[in-house]
């Protein structure tokens, strides 16, 4: 089966424009979770969506960044008015049931804020 | 709050064996996971501890010492395409709306370098 898609693979973008990242997590899974890495660090946790439940969006630097999940399954990102220190890559994972471990990551988005 | 400590690089050579320390801090604690990530390539798990001793997975084990707060991973028998960064994490459960949260905090990673 595919494993969870994340689009675009790079993104550049102007410093003070707005982004979408997107995330397909594997079909089934209903806890969906962003991170974001920069060069050399490990992952930061941004948000979590676990099935119908409010999400956890106790990682999200700042209120530029929005995540929403529709019908259970699509995530986008959203990073508005983006800044230099957004630059990072950014990792979408889901699992199968939220109390499990293993998390499956997507490939990533590079995003590049000029 | 999480925090947790690896070393940065650790270098070996094929065919030996290394071992990734990984301590952690936190206010809440229900298991250590691993991940492993080649460069520019997206972390895969590798194993996780939920309770004290010795988990072994073919050539990775990964042991943990809740009273210690400490765990590491051990790879035997190294390959060169076992350069890569390992990542411990701490999984932490938080009271949700309707039922049980988990998230993962990672730690900076250390990157593994095998050699001939």
């Amino acid at each position: 089966g595919a494993g969870v898609s994340q689009s675009p693979s790079n993104k550049v973008t102007e410093k003070g424009k707005d982004v979408e990242l997107r995330c397909d997590p594997i079909s089934g899974h209903t806890a969906l979770y962003w991170y974001r890495q920069s060069l050399g660090q490990g992952l930061e946790f941004l948000i979590y969506f676990q099935g119908n439940s409010a999400p956890d969006k106790s990682g999200l630097p700042s209120d530029r960044f929005s995540a929403e999940r529709t019908g259970g399954s699509v995530s986008t990102l959203t990073i508005q008015r983006t800044q230099q220190e957004d630059s990072a890559v950014y990792l979408c994972a889901s699992t199968h049931t939220p109390g499990l471990d293993e998390q499956y990551f997507g490939p990533g988005t590079r995003l590049t804020v000029t | 709050g999480q925090s947790l400590e690896q070393p940065s690089e650790v270098t070996a050579v094929e065919g030996a064996i290394v071992q990734i320390n990984c301590t952690y801090q936190t206010s809440g604690f229900y298991g250590l996971s691993w991940y492993q990530q080649h460069d520019g390539g997206a972390p895969t798990f590798l194993s996780y501890n939920a309770l004290d001793g010795l988990e072994e997975t073919g050539r990775f084990s990964s042991f943990l010492s809740r009273s210690d707060s400490y765990g590491y991973l051990l790879l035997q028998e190294l390959q060169m395409k076992d350069s890569a960064s390992y990542f411990c994490a701490v999984r932490d459960l938080q009271g949700f709306m309707t039922g049980t949260a988990s998230k993962l905090t990672f730690g900076t990673g250390t990157r593994l370098q095998v050699t001939l």
